[in-house]
């Protein structure tokens, strides 16, 4: 079954730090690759994608992602969490126009 | 920036009643989904429509379910008889040529009492 993993519900950093969040799917083909972001009581916000060429793309607020094809991973990555990036996130892969989304998994960035 | 619409934002409803979600799409886009995630749980797929036809389905989408284009523009989820587990947040998304990103609505809550 086609499948995105998402193995952290919640990924805590102080602010300023470095945050990873984690992302694994299991699709067969090749797949696009999303990342999206939902603030409480709003719709999910497109990040960034990865479809081909440079495995580190860049995305919105300052978030990038790196796609590894052996591990079949694409984590969302920031140098330098800020508060106001405390959210939910939702990976996400497609195949044929149908996306499968991870679970999500709450970033919490405390001052 | 182009944005999908839904409406109604929150709607309330007796179990048993029928519901109808709307959305308006970007208007160049082809691809229409929609998804629900009951409260604080996942992104769940219900349907994809293309080409004025249901595409795929989830086990969700059952014949309480449908899907149309009523007028070639708006997007509409209508639930026939409401069931308690239907409370969730519904979302409408569209995509372009190639679908190969998907912009969301904000999404209607809806509350089956």
């Amino acid at each position: 079954a086609q499948s995105v993993a998402q193995p952290e519900d919640q990924v805590n950093v102080a602010e300023g730090n470095p945050l990873t969040v984690k992302c694994t799917y299991s699709v067969s083909g090749n797949p696009y690759l999303f990342w999206y972001v939902q603030y409480p009581n709003r719709g999910l916000q497109f990040l960034l994608k990865y479809i081909t060429g440079d495995n580190l793309v860049k995305g919105s607020y300052g978030f990038e992602a790196e796609f590894n094809k052996s591990q079949t991973s694409f984590h969302l990555k920031k140098p330098s969490a800020l508060v106001s990036d405390s959210a939910l996130y939702f990976c996400a892969a497609s195949v044929f126009n149908k996306f499968y989304f991870g679970s999500g998994t709450k970033l919490n960035v405390k001052p | 920036e182009p944005e999908v619409t839904q409406t109604p934002s929150h709607q309330v409803t007796q179990m048993g009643q029928e519901v109808i979600l709307r959305c308006v799409p970007i208007s160049n886009h082809l691809y229409f989904y929609w998804y629900r995630q009951i409260l604080g749980q996942k992104v769940e797929f219900l349907v994809s429509f293309y080409n004025n036809e249901i595409s795929e389905k989830s086990e969700i989408f059952d014949d309480q379910f449908s899907v149309e284009r009523p007028d070639g523009s708006n997007f509409t989820l209508k639930i026939r008889s409401t069931k308690l587990e239907d409370s969730a947040m519904y979302f409408c998304a569209t995509g372009g040529a190639g679908a190969n990103v998907l912009t969301f609505g904000a999404g209607s809550r809806l509350t089956v009492l």
